[in-house]
């Protein structure tokens, strides 16, 4: 299996753009996370689906952030507009069953917004 | 709410010599508790993870963790670290239902040569 594959890898824009991170999880894994790092607050849960259903986005920052998952092999997380303070990296995880077996991860998306 | 501290940001250790990194836990009942590595530009590795019986867990590359519940902890060790150790270590409990993993700051480790 190929893991957990993000894209892009590197995304920068301005400010005010529209900006979409793509993941596609690991084939037959029924939970997926967006994740956020950021040197201030560290790893954050944004939101996670079960069998592509959003079951808690109560870590998404504010109404510019957005998640959909339209089918168990793909998921995007969209931030419009973007502003300097999105800059992060960007993790997608993915797990079958509960968590409790762990994650795993994908490589990431370094955002950096100016 | 759950939560996890790891006390050191940094730790820096020579080739060769022994590494333990501390997480202590915040949680009502037995927790599952794990450590994850990330090396600079990746994403997180599981390294080990524990949900009960034997309190000294093994996990990948050499490293092992003990569960202390007297004291909420869950200390990741290893006996002699190579420099391809260099990296962060995060500790995460497990919470919401057993479906959210909340991570610890993360503890930076250097090696020396």
């Amino acid at each position: 299996d190929a893991g957990v594959i993000q894209s892009p890898r590197h995304e920068v824009t301005e400010m005010g753009q529209e900006v979409t991170l793509r993941c596609k999880p690991i084939s037959g894994h029924d939970y997926l996370f967006w994740y956020r790092q950021t040197m201030m607050r560290g790893l954050e849960l944004l939101i996670y689906f079960n069998n592509n259903v959003p079951i808690d986005d109560s870590g998404m920052p504010e109404d510019r952030f957005s998640a959909k998952m339209p089918n168990a092999s793909f998921s995007t997380l969209k931030i419009q507009p973007s502003e300097p303070r999105d800059s992060a990296v960007y993790f997608c995880a993915s797990s079958s069953g509960t968590a409790q077996y762990g994650y795993t991860f994908g490589s990431g998306t370094r955002l950096t917004v100016v | 709410a759950q939560s996890v501290t790891q006390p050191d940001i940094h730790i820096t250790v020579s080739e060769g010599a022994s590494l333990e990194l501390r997480c202590n836990y915040s949680y009502g009942a037995t927790p599952y508790l794990f450590w994850y590595v990330q090396s600079p530009g990746q994403g997180l590795q599981l390294l080990l993870k524990y949900f009960s019986g034997d309190t000294l867990v093994q996990g990948i590359k050499g490293f092992e963790a003990e569960f202390k519940r007297s004291q909420s902890s869950f200390n990741l060790r290893k006996p002699s670290v190579h420099w391809s150790d260099a990296a962060e270590y995060f500790c995460a409990v497990l919470s919401g239902g057993y479906n959210k993993l909340i991570f610890g700051a993360g503890t930076r480790l250097a090696v020396h040569p």
